[in-house]
């Protein structure tokens, strides 16, 4: 059974930074691209970064582009995303989910954890 | 990139059929038939429940149906259940970026 246990969401003032992180398991982790979908309060889905199989080509929306930093560690089945100069924006539910394609592009999220908050507020 | 346009909401009876709508461009939902849908019941995380735009993962009924004509896909519920009664968000990828884009998503109301 696949699961996606995501943690290290919390509250955090503007300017900060947090780690959130997803622990993997049930599927070969390295054979897949995985990716960081956020949710707003009261708002619809982003796809806010994804990364390859290997870890050696990432992905970012223009809204965190150069902020957030996804990363993953094969030897552990986990997926990192460090995230700083956080704003009020980026205020939302933070999934991880898996891409069952070795490619982030032309893939879809099959499988999804049950998401950790993340709250930006002075 | 846009978000694809979707209908706000989209209300029918048990038993019967709706469908929703996602509207894209020739860049995204026409260029690709890379279009998935999401189900999202409230407090939950969402639920794949069509790929590659007709696709169904197993363990989705077969009351969930996908297709696309030119830049517009559409998800078709048949039989409509009270359990339909969700948030639903389609996705396609797109010629600018290498992540894919979401409609602005689809309330489902079960009268």
């Amino acid at each position: 059974e696949v699961q996606l246990l995501e943690s290290g969401g919390g509250l955090v003032q503007p300017g900060g930074s947090l780690r959130l992180s997803c622990a993997a398991s049930g599927f070969t982790f390295n054979n897949y691209a995985m990716s960081w979908v956020r949710q707003a309060p009261g708002k619809g889905l982003e796809w806010v970064s994804g990364i390859s199989g290997s870890g050696g080509s990432t992905y970012y929306a223009d809204s965190v582009k150069g902020r957030f930093t996804i990363s993953r560690d094969n030897s552990k089945n986990t997926l990192d995303l460090q995230m700083s100069g956080l704003r009020a924006e980026d205020t939302a539910v933070y999934y991880c989910a898996n891409c069952p394609r070795n490619s982030v592009w032309g893939s879809y999220l099959n499988y999804w954890g049950q998401g950790t908050p993340v709250t930006v507020s002075s | 990139q846009s978000a694809l346009t979707q209908p706000a909401s989209v209300s029918g009876s048990p038993g019967q059929s709706i469908t929703i709508s996602c509207t894209g461009t020739s860049s995204d939902v026409g260029g690709y038939n890379y279009v998935s849908w999401y189900q999202q019941h409230p407090g939950k995380a969402p639920k794949l429940m069509i790929y590659d735009v007709s696709n169904r993962p197993s363990g989705v009924s077969n009351r969930f149906s996908g297709s696309k004509s030119g830049n517009t896909a559409s998800l078709t519920i048949s039989g409509l259940q009270a359990e339909d009664e969700a948030d639903y968000y389609c996705t396609s990828c797109t010629s600018s970026s290498t992540l894919g884009v979401f409609g602005t998503g689809t309330k489902v109301t079960v009268l």
